[in-house]
């Protein structure tokens, strides 16, 4: 079976950064891409990006642009997403999820973060 | 980078049918069949019911359907159940090469 398991819940202070995996398996890791997929308390999905797994091909939401980095490492099958200079605005859960063209068929079951003084 | 539009709510009985709406643009909606719809439960990871327009995923329910016309796109869920009781969001490719979600309905089982 597809399996998306990510890592566990972080707290950070604003300012810092912050770094979660997606380890995957059940499936061939260069077929499909990861997207990273964001939801504050209570509000709505906001896709951050996507990278390609076959040559890490990246592509950024517009607002994330110069603080977000996404990476993959194929030799154990884990996307990362990491974030940089974190406000309150960027407490969320953070999804990932695989995707062939631009649906996403499995998710991971999401990595809160919370930003907090 | 505005968020495709829904409706915030809504209802049905159990048994019946809804459609829901997701509107666009022409740069998203109107411009690609890369429509897809998610179901989530409160505490839950997104759910993929529906993809391109009007695909469903292997071993999804047919009580899901899409379609669109122009700049929206819709949902039906048919036969209503209380485990349809969730969260739903739409989402489409966008012409500047990204994916845009919708604001989300929230639906209700009477």
């Amino acid at each position: 079976q597809v399996h998306l398991v990510q890592s566990g819940a972080e707290v950070k202070k604003p300012g810092a950064s912050v770094k979660v995996s997606c380890q995957t398996s059940g499936y061939s890791f260069i077929t499909y891409g990861i997207s990273w997929v964001r939801q504050a308390p209570g509000q709505g999905l906001e896709w951050m990006g996507w990278i390609t797994t076959n040559n890490g091909d990246t592509n950024y939401a517009h607002n994330l642009r110069g603080r977000v980095t996404m990476t993959i490492d194929a030799f154990t099958y884990t996307a990362y997403m990491e974030l940089r200079s974190l406000s309150s605005d960027d407490t969320a859960v953070y999804y990932c999820a695989r995707g062939y063209e631009w649906e996403l068929d499995f998710w991971g079951l999401g990595t809160l973060v919370t930003v907090s003084s | 980078q505005s968020a495709l539009t829904q409706p915030a709510s809504m209802s049905g009985s159990l048994g019946q049918s809804i459609t829901m709406s997701c509107s666009g643009t022409s740069s998203d909606i109107g411009g690609y069949n890369s429509v897809s719809w998610y179901q989530q439960h409160p505490g839950k990871a997104p759910k993929l019911v529906i993809y391109d327009v009007t695909k469903r995923p292997s071993g999804g329910s047919n009580r899901f359907s899409g379609s669109k016309s122009g700049t929206t796109a819709s949902l039906n869920i048919s036969g209503l159940q209380a485990d349809d009781e969730a969260d739903y969001y739409c989402s489409s490719y966008r012409s500047d090469n990204t994916l845009v979600f919708g604001t989300g309905t929230r639906v209700t089982v009477l």
